[in-house]
Formats: structure tokens, C-alpha cells, sequence
């Protein structure tokens, strides 16, 4: 198994540019998790999903849209990007039923924004 | 809201030290708490699970534990090594569903040989 595996790995973008961040699990799990990672906030949830066709809000969902069409997938948009957006993103993903399974991450990938 | 902090934020050790990464967490309405290992320029890494029913989890060489009613839990790394060098992260989860993981900032650990 792959595991969580995101792309791309490092992007710069322009201010107002639009891009989309793809995450891909091959373990079946039910549950994925969008965070951004910055300097003295930790990690913060951006959006989630607890299966296909269902996504909903974290922390820190403006600026950002998601979408589930498969168990598989589930890519991040950034819709006309800003200097703030600029972070480290990591997806996750867990089986679903009960609260005894951990979360799986991805490597993530560090966005630029100028 | 709910809120994490990490104590302390780094550490520096000998190798083959025991040490104690503590959490301490404000709402105690949880349903388990994980404790992470995040490399340089990697992902997060889960390192033990423990539930809000449990008092504490063990593999290998890391102990933690989970005094709920308190906010708190603590990570015992034993026989510390040069490969231990790391952040450590806790997170608590609040819901059943674990789609949502409040994390602390980390402690930054360096074990020197």
C-alpha cells in the first residue's frame, strides 16, 4: 500500500492564481482530513470528509473548497490564492466506525504564494 | 473551543536518557488523544492511540497515559537514542468519527550522541 500520498510535494503560485492539491489514500478509509501547518499555530483543520458525496467545515475553511466524488480522493482547491495561504498542507485519512484507529498523513506539500 | 499546549517546547538530552513529553489539553470531553512523530520536511507519524476509557498505551521504548478528568498525558520516551530527535505532537479527537484532531505545537526533541 501506498498509503496517503499527496501532490504536488512543493508549489509556488502567484497571488490570485487558482490551483487544486491532490490526495489519494489506497487503505479504503471512510474519513479524510485537510490541515494546514504553520509557524507557532500547529496544525489546523481545514476541511474533512466522512465518506464520498459528504465534506464539511474545519477551523480555517475560507479561501478553500473541497469536494469527495470517490473514497479515494480528495482534492483541496484553492480558489484565487493569497499571500496567507501560504503553508504546509497535509491530508489524512482513517478507517471509520471506532475511535481506536489513527489518523494516516501524508508527506505534504509546501505551497508559496507571491 | 478546545486547546492544546505542548510542555516543553524543546528539549535537548544525552542519548540514553529517559525523558517526559507532557500535553495538557482544556476540554476533557474526548474521545482518545494520539500522540505524533513529525520528521523534517515529513508527515506526521501516529505513535500510540490512547482512548478516553484508557489510562495509558505502551510500544517499545514510549509510554503515554491519559488523565482525562486532569487535561493531561504524558509521552516517556526510555533509553533515549539519536534517532529519537524529532517533534512530537499530540492531538485529541472530540469526535466519534476522528475527523477532527486539535493539535498542540509540538516539543522539538534533540537526543546527542
Amino acid at each position: 500500500n501506498a498509503g496517503v500520498t499527496q501532490t504536488p510535494k512543493f508549489q509556488v503560485l502567484k497571488t490570485g492564481q487558482s490551483m487544486t492539491l491532490q490526495c489519494a489514500q489506497d487503505m479504503n478509509h471512510e474519513y479524510m482530513s485537510w490541515y494546514r501547518q504553520d509557524p507557532g499555530m500547529g496544525l489546523r483543520l481545514i476541511h474533512y470528509s466522512v465518506g464520498a458525496g459528504i465534506t464539511d467545515q474545519g477551523e480555517v475553511p475560507n479561501g478553500y473548497n473541497v469536494s469527495r466524488s470517490t473514497t479515494e480522493d480528495f482534492p483541496l482547491r484553492l480558489l484565487s490564492a493569497a499571500p496567507s495561504q501560504t503553508s504546509v498542507y497535509f491530508c489524512a485519512s482513517r478507517p471509520g466506525g471506532a475511535s481506536n484507529q489513527p489518523q494516516h498523513f501524508g508527506d505534504g506539500t509546501r505551497l508559496s504564494i507571491l | 473551543k478546545q486547546e492544546v499546549t505542548q510542555i516543553p517546547a524543546a528539549l535537548s538530552v544525552p542519548e540514553g536518557e529517559n525523558l517526559v513529553l507532557n500535553c495538557s489539553f482544556t476540554d476533557s470531553a474526548i474521545y482518545n488523544l494520539q500522540w505524533f512523530r513529525q520528521d523534517p520536511g515529513k508527515g506526521l507519524t501516529s505513535l500510540l492511540l490512547i482512548q478516553s476509557s484508557q489510562r495509558e498505551q505502551t510500544s517499545g521504548r514510549l509510554n503515554a497515559s491519559l488523565d482525562k478528568s486532569s487535561g493531561r498525558s504524558t509521552l516517556y520516551i526510555a533509553a533515549s537514542q539519536p534517532g529519537d530527535s524529532a517533534t512530537y505532537l499530540c492531538a485529541v479527537d472530540q469526535r466519534p468519527s476522528g475527523s477532527r484532531l486539535t493539535f498542540g505545537e509540538g516539543t522539538q526533541l534533540t537526543v546527542n550522541p
